[in-house]
């Protein structure tokens, strides 16, 4: 099973800020990664999928890069509506894993 | 547009069954595999299960082989999750997910999810 490992596990900043996210997996998962983010009471959005892919209707400030175990979504200046909890996700292997999340919080 | 709804959640005791359903629309349900991720109050999400579009395959977490059982009826676009010997540690808002449709696995579409509380 691979173990996604997310940090940090807060991150605290303010509106207009960069936020940068960290998911390493515990072997070698290629390109194979996504990034979700969920709102208290709402089911997890798609946002990037194979690493450094905006999902449909993802804003440009969402950024995704990484491969191999070393994984970064960045967001360029955080917006009101982005403090969330984020979460990523591989599909290299079976079972299918998810990071135990960052939550992004506003300062 | 893309719907989900799942149902069947509740309130059961130790050792008890449930049955989840999630009802599709707005896209082909034949065509995509299907998914159960569920999320344990204030925890993180944990994959469940997943089904193929004409349910050749199918995988299960380490956590629910044996107990739980995946199935879909692509003529009701429905999905369903049988729970049998449920425990405490399986209470958690269970979604039901849509693949995307690229060649990738992941998750796409979610339901808003329903609460499964296992207590005696």
């Amino acid at each position: 099973e691979t173990v996604l490992t997310q940090s940090p596990a807060t991150l605290s900043l303010s509106p207009g800020e960069k936020a940068t996210l960290s998911c390493r997996a515990s072997q070698s998962i290629n390109s194979y990664l996504a990034w979700y983010q969920q709102k208290p009471g709402q089911a997890p959005r798609l946002l990037i999928y194979d690493a450094s892919n905006r999902a449909t209707g993802i804003p440009g400030r969402f950024s995704g890069s990484g491969s191999g175990t070393d994984f970064t979504l960045t967001i360029s200046s955080l917006e009101p509506e982005d403090f969330a909890i984020y979460y990523c996700q591989q599909r290299n292997n079976w079972p299918l894993t998810f990071g135990g999340g960052t939550k992004v919080e506003i300062k | 547009e893309v719907h989900l709804v799942e149902s069947g959640g509740g309130l059961v005791k130790p050792g008890g069954s449930l049955r989840l359903s999630c009802a599709a629309s707005g896209f082909t349900f034949s065509t995509y595999s299907m998914n159960w991720v569920r999320q344990a109050p204030g925890k993180g999400l944990e994959w469940v299960s997943s089904i193929s579009s004409s349910s050749s395959y199918i995988y299960y977490a380490d956590s629910v082989k044996g107990r739980f059982t995946i199935s879909r009826d692509n003529a009701k676009n429905s999905l369903y999750l049988q729970m049998n010997s449920l425990r405490a540690e399986d209470t958690a808002v269970y979604y039901c997910a849509r693949k995307t449709s690229t060649s990738g696995y992941y998750l796409a579409y979610w339901g808003q999810g329903t609460l499964v509380t296992v207590s005696s």
